[in-house]
């Protein structure tokens, strides 16, 4: 069990650029889900996939996009970058079909810096 | 719709004393509530949940938490504090049966004092 792991660890991009994050859940779980925090808040929900398909998205703009791979793996897309993008962004893995109503497991985030 | 307050951003303990770091909910629904830690520059540690059954949780690290219907609350608690407990605190809701988007609090800073 190697646990959630999130690539890059840091990022900067420049506004108006797109950027990509990658997850990679723990082995048998089927579900991913991802985060923003923003300095000085909780994180705030943005997606959740399962068996590939998308099961729950929060409330953000649609230059946020992701998709879930046939290995259970996870992209985060984020076109146009805005200054307001920069925060720290987690990816957390689940057996099923689930929000944090059991041991979701986090990853380290990735920071992205939008200057 | 759900939401999560925590109302200290911050709470101060000396080591040994007893901590306790406050949430409350609000949910249309029966509530599943959780606790997480976040240390610097580290992802979400799951601490414990409330999912049914007995009020009184017990998680990792001896960490505990009452939920309370009547006050909706879930506060956590821990009887001796230890300098390594200082982080980040965040508490989530969710309501069984509903949308999986789960609502977490702000964070309470906790700083534990040699």
């Amino acid at each position: 069990d190697t646990g959630v792991t999130q690539s890059p660890t840091h990022l900067i991009k420049t506004r108006g650029q797109q950027v990509t994050l990658r997850c990679s859940p723990i082995s048998g779980h089927k579900s991913v889900s991802w985060y923003q925090q923003v300095l000085g808040q909780g994180p705030q929900f943005i997606f959740q996939y399962y068996e590939k398909e998308e099961r729950g998205r929060g409330n953000f703009p649609d230059r946020f996009s992701a998709r879930q791979f046939p290995n259970y793996s996870s992209e985060l897309n984020v076109n146009a970058l805005l200054l307001g993008d920069s925060a720290l962004y987690l990816c957390a893995s689940s057996p099923g079909l689930t929000g944090v109503d059991t041991e979701a497991f986090f990853g380290q985030g990735t920071r992205l810096t939008v200057v | 719709a759900q939401s999560v307050a925590q109302p200290e951003d911050q709470v101060n303990v000396a080591e040994g004393n007893p901590l306790t770091v406050k949430c409350t909910y609000s949910v249309s629904g029966n509530p599943y509530l959780f606790w997480y830690v976040q240390y610097p520059n580290r992802g979400l540690q799951f601490l414990l949940k409330y999912i049914t059954g007995d009020n009184l949780v017990k998680g990792s690290y001896g960490f505990e938490a009452e939920f309370n219907k009547s006050q909706t609350s879930f506060h956590l608690k821990k009887p001796s504090a230890l300098v390594s407990d200082s982080a980040l605190y965040f508490c989530a809701v969710r309501v069984s049966g509903g949308s999986y988007i789960p609502t977490f609090g702000r964070g309470t800073s906790l700083i534990v004092h040699p």
